[in-house]
């Protein structure tokens, strides 16, 4: 079975500054696509970012971007220039490509991402 | 262009009443996935539907039902209601049936306190 991990229950950075959010996954499928989601306080799941496993390059959207390094599985968040309104909690999900019920999304804990002034 | 609405936001009820939620996915979109998302066991997937049929189900028990309508809108209802089941309820909708590419977008929630 799928599994996401999130080793950070909670990360500080200061504002401006770059922080990276960790992601492990484990799964035997070679097709998969990985996704970051934001949930601020409202408890609306933002979606961030995507990545699939047979993508050659990192994915960037604007001020996020994905560190992915399939041999690790590992896909960790990057968010540049961090602001105030960052500050949300952080979920790594994994979707699989082999079909059924395989293409339910699997989160990780999530990380409490806290940015300061 | 609407998000995805769900209906109510909040709700209180008591150990053994039933509830039913609700959750209008995007205009256009086909496909409705409801997630519960607790302290203790993160989010967990509870059902998808995609044209009014149950496509995949997650490991609840029969408790947990839903249904999807021929405009897709889908309502989620939780019977014989046990303290466990305080949650945020969450309604992704996408336009078609999930792969592994596709992006789900999310609702607000509602928030259930089961007293």
């Amino acid at each position: 079975a799928q599994k996401i991990t999130q080793t950070q229950p909670g990360m500080f950075v200061q504002e401006k500054e770059a922080v990276t959010l960790d992601c492990t996954y484990d799964t035997s499928d070679p097709s998969y696509g990985l996704f970051w989601y934001k949930q601020p306080s409202s408890g609306e799941m933002i979606f961030l970012i995507y990545q699939g496993s047979y993508d050659q390059q990192n994915a960037t959207e604007g001020r996020y971007s994905l560190n992915f390094q399939k041999a690790r599985k590992s896909a960790n968040l990057v968010i540049s220039a961090s602001q105030l309104g960052d500050s949300a909690m952080y979920f790594c999900a994994m979707r699989m490509g082999s079909g059924g019920s395989n293409y339910k999304l699997t989160f990780g804990k999530g990380t409490l991402l806290t940015v300061n002034p | 262009k609407a998000g995805v609405t769900q209906t109510p936001r909040y709700l209180i009820k008591t150990r053994g009443q039933q509830v039913t939620l609700s959750c209008s996915p995007i205009s256009g979109h086909r496909s409705v996935s409801w997630y519960q998302q607790t302290p203790g066991q993160g989010l967990q997937f509870l059902f998808e539907y995609f044209s009014e049929t149950q496509r995949n189900k997650g490991n609840f028990p029969g408790r947990f039902s839903g249904r999807q309508f021929s405009n897709s809108r889908s309502e989620m209802n939780v019977s014989t209601l046990e303290l466990g089941d305080s949650a945020l309820y969450l309604c992704a909708s996408s336009l078609a049936p999930p792969r592994r590419n596709t992006e789900a977008f999310f609702g607000q929630g509602t928030r259930l306190t089961v007293v």
